[in-house]
């Protein structure tokens, strides 16, 4: 089975400074992996996802993280924080589960971060 | 918009009473998710379809059910209801016509609430 823990429920930081939200898995395969945003009475949205390949992978509003398997860590990070930051981020993890069915996503337990101006 | 959508978009029933949460994947996603989100469990995977049939169960209780019908919506059925159901339910489809596996894209969530 995989899980996900993510590093600090909370996070605050200054606009324009650099955002770093911690997210660690545990999986028996390899896994898929991906971050989440979630905006007040919103669903979720994809930041970004590792699958295969490159283990640096670049999402949508500056976001990005790095695949580290001997760490069995996802960071989430972003060099300049600004106002609109500001949400709940999730981490998940998946695996293959085969064939035509892809895999159920387990998530961390989210972590708000805070923009101060 | 991610192209999946749900509804309603707010329930509100007493204990007891049975509801019926709708979704609609993307065009050309095959595969359904249900999740759960409420403040004490966090986002919890309930159940997966894919083309009709059921593929994967999570922690999804017996007085819930679900089902994805021919035209590939689905509908999450949840009876017998009680106060610690309320919560955010998501629905979240993937399928062959995404351009990256196991992208999961997650409609609006339907608010539950259980007086």
């Amino acid at each position: 089975a995989q899980s996900v823990t993510q590093l600090g429920s909370h996070v605050s930081v200054s606009e324009g400074a650099l955002v770093l939200l911690r997210c660690n898995y545990s999986s028996s395969v390899p896994p898929y992996l991906f971050w989440y945003v979630q905006y007040p009475n919103q669903g979720l949205q994809l930041l970004l996802k590792y699958t295969t390949g490159a283990t640096l992978v670049k999402g949508i509003n500056g976001f990005e993280a790095e695949f580290k398997k001997s760490e069995t860590s996802f960071h989430l990070t972003k060099p300049s924080a600004h106002m609109s930051d500001a949400a709940e981020y999730f981490c998940a993890v998946s695996i293959n589960a085969g064939g035509t069915s892809y895999g159920k996503l387990t998530f961390g337990q989210g972590t708000i971060l805070t923009v101060h101006p | 918009d991610s192209g999946v959508t749900q509804t309603p978009k707010h329930l509100i029933t007493a204990t007891g009473q049975r509801v019926t949460l709708r979704c609609s994947p993307r065009s050309g996603d095959l595969s359904v998710y249900w999740y759960q989100q409420s403040l004490d469990q966090g986002l919890q995977f309930l159940i997966q379809y894919y083309n009709g049939e059921e593929r994967a169960k999570g922690n999804i209780l017996e007085r819930f059910s679900a089902q994805q019908f021919p035209d590939l919506h689905s509908e999450l059925n949840l009876s017998s209801l009680e106060l610690g159901d309320s919560a955010l339910y998501f629905c979240a489809s993937s399928g062959p016509g995404t351009s990256g596996r196991h992208e999961q894209f997650f409609g609006p969530g339907t608010r539950l609430t259980v007086l």
